[in-house]
């Protein structure tokens, strides 16, 4: 079974600009789940999608930042236009149970750093 | 106050001692707990979860749940150089929010040969 998948695994971009990150979860999981984690600071939960729908949003920092999964299999978190203080890893996570209680799957995640 | 406080390592332990880590969490209705390894520049790994009070083993791993004291350890007897990693936990959330999870901030432990 072919795990989490994100692309890119780093990013580097200058402030302003756009940032497309993507998450493949594992084929069947209707749960997926974005997260992030800023240097020295906890992982922390960004929003959680059941299928299409965007269960829980409240996660996300500001309107900089939209996440879609169009038909829902893969999705894609957008951060536009990019600040310094975006700069972290994006990990992306799914799980096949209805709220991931027995645990989730993790991506290897991407590095995103805003110059 | 943070959703979930772990001691602050790094820890650092001999090859076939035993490493303790703790956390503690502040919303007593949280249902279900889990401990990750994260080694450097990897995806975070489930490696326990624990629901009821008491204690479940895992191989060389225990996890111990004290839902009165808000109190989550991870127990690693034999420790060994691969275990070197830094150890998150974790809780999920409830209602509205009970497909998330609350993290640490990550134990660092080292296992010296």
């Amino acid at each position: 079974e072919a795990g989490v998948t994100q692309f890119p695994s780093h990013s580097v971009i200058e402030k302003g600009q756009t940032v497309t990150l993507r998450c493949d979860p594992i084929s069947g999981h209707d749960n997926l789940y974005w997260y992030r984690r800023v240097m020295g600071k906890e992982i922390k939960f960004l929003l959680h999608f059941v299928k299409e729908s965007k269960q829980d949003e409240s996660g996300m920092p500001n309107n900089r930042f939209l996440a879609e999964r169009t038909g829902g299999t893969y999705s894609t978190l957008k951060v536009q236009p990019a600040e310094l203080e975006d700069s972290g890893v994006y990990f992306c996570a799914s799980s096949q149970d209805l709220q991931g209680a027995f645990g989730y799957t993790f991506g290897s995640g991407t590095r995103l750093t805003v110059v | 106050q943070k959703e979930v406080e772990q001691n602050s390592g790094p820890l650092s332990v001999p090859e076939g001692a035993i490493a303790s880590l703790n956390c503690t969490y502040s919303d007593r209705g949280s249902q279900s707990f889990f401990w990750y390894r994260q080694y450097s520049g990897k995806s975070p790994e489930l490696i326990m979860s624990i629901y009821s009070n008491g204690d479940k083993e895992d191989g060389r791993f225990t996890a111990q749940l004290n839902k009165a004291s808000q109190y989550v350890s991870l127990l690693i007897r034999d420790s060994q150089p691969s275990d070197s990693a830094t150890y998150l936990c974790a809780r999920t959330g409830r209602g509205s929010t009970l497909g998330r999870l609350y993290f640490g901030r990550g134990t660092q432990l080292t296992v010296w040969p």
